[in-house]
């Protein structure tokens, strides 16, 4: 299907363990974003990506890692999750820069 | 400082009333770019409106209006003859060149809709 799709919607995991979040986009956007939402902060950006291999840090990259080998492909990657790592995770992508972003489902990550 | 105010946190009205959401943005630049999300109950964000720096044209999409002030840096949002399907959350966001074009979010505006 065309789009933004984010794998897996919903994840459990423990402090400590590595979760990897997948995020695919089929427009061929150049650009890619990461974001977070927690109650009271809105969306936090995370990582985002101007094309594949260049990618930059946003307001929250502390705990985080991300590539971008493929145009299309995104993974963001928590190394050793903490509970304040805790919240819903979105994906994005643009065509350019100013463009309008368009979202993924969202994936919920509790950390226990 | 945020650079994208949305004061109301939460408002809430009963069905067929007009609400307004109010954004406030904060930018040196002349050419930027302002957006509009929605965000249902279900979680998606789904866009609604672009608008650029140089369009000062308010903008209608049936029920929907914006309001763009640049005199007073607002993008302000209305709904006409609100619907409970309207209840969600509000997204204002700013793209600028002094932030690379990355846009910049408001906190959001939580708006319920009762019948």
């Amino acid at each position: 299907d065309a789009g933004i799709t984010q794998s897996p919607r919903y994840k459990i995991t423990e402090t400590g363990r590595q979760v990897t979040l997948m995020c695919h986009q089929t427009w061929s956007h150049s650009y890619m974003f990461w974001y977070r939402q927690d109650l009271g902060h809105g969306l936090r950006l995370i990582y985002y990506s101007a094309a594949a291999d260049i990618t930059d840090k946003g307001e929250v990259p502390d705990g985080y890692v991300v590539s971008r080998s493929k145009t299309e492909n995104f993974p963001l990657t928590l190394e050793s999750a903490t509970r304040s790592q805790t919240s819903v995770y979105f994906c994005a992508s643009s065509e350019y820069r100013g463009d309008t972003q368009y979202f993924g489902p969202g994936t919920r990550l509790t950390v226990l | 400082a945020q650079k994208v105010t949305q004061a109301q946190t939460e408002i809430s009205v009963v069905e067929k009333e007009d609400v307004t959401l109010d954004c406030v943005y904060e930018t040196r630049d002349t050419t930027y770019y302002l957006f509009w999300y929605k965000q249902p109950p279900s979680g998606e964000l789904v866009f609604l409106i672009r608008r650029n720096s140089f369009d000062e044209q308010n903008e209608i999409s049936g029920r929907y209006s914006w309001n763009f002030q640049k005199s007073t840096s607002s993008f302000n949002f209305t709904i006409t003859a609100s619907q409970v399907v309207d209840s969600a959350v509000y997204f204002c966001a700013l793209s600028e060149p002094g932030g690379s074009y990355i846009p910049t979010f408001g906190r959001g505006t939580s708006l319920i809709v009762h019948p």
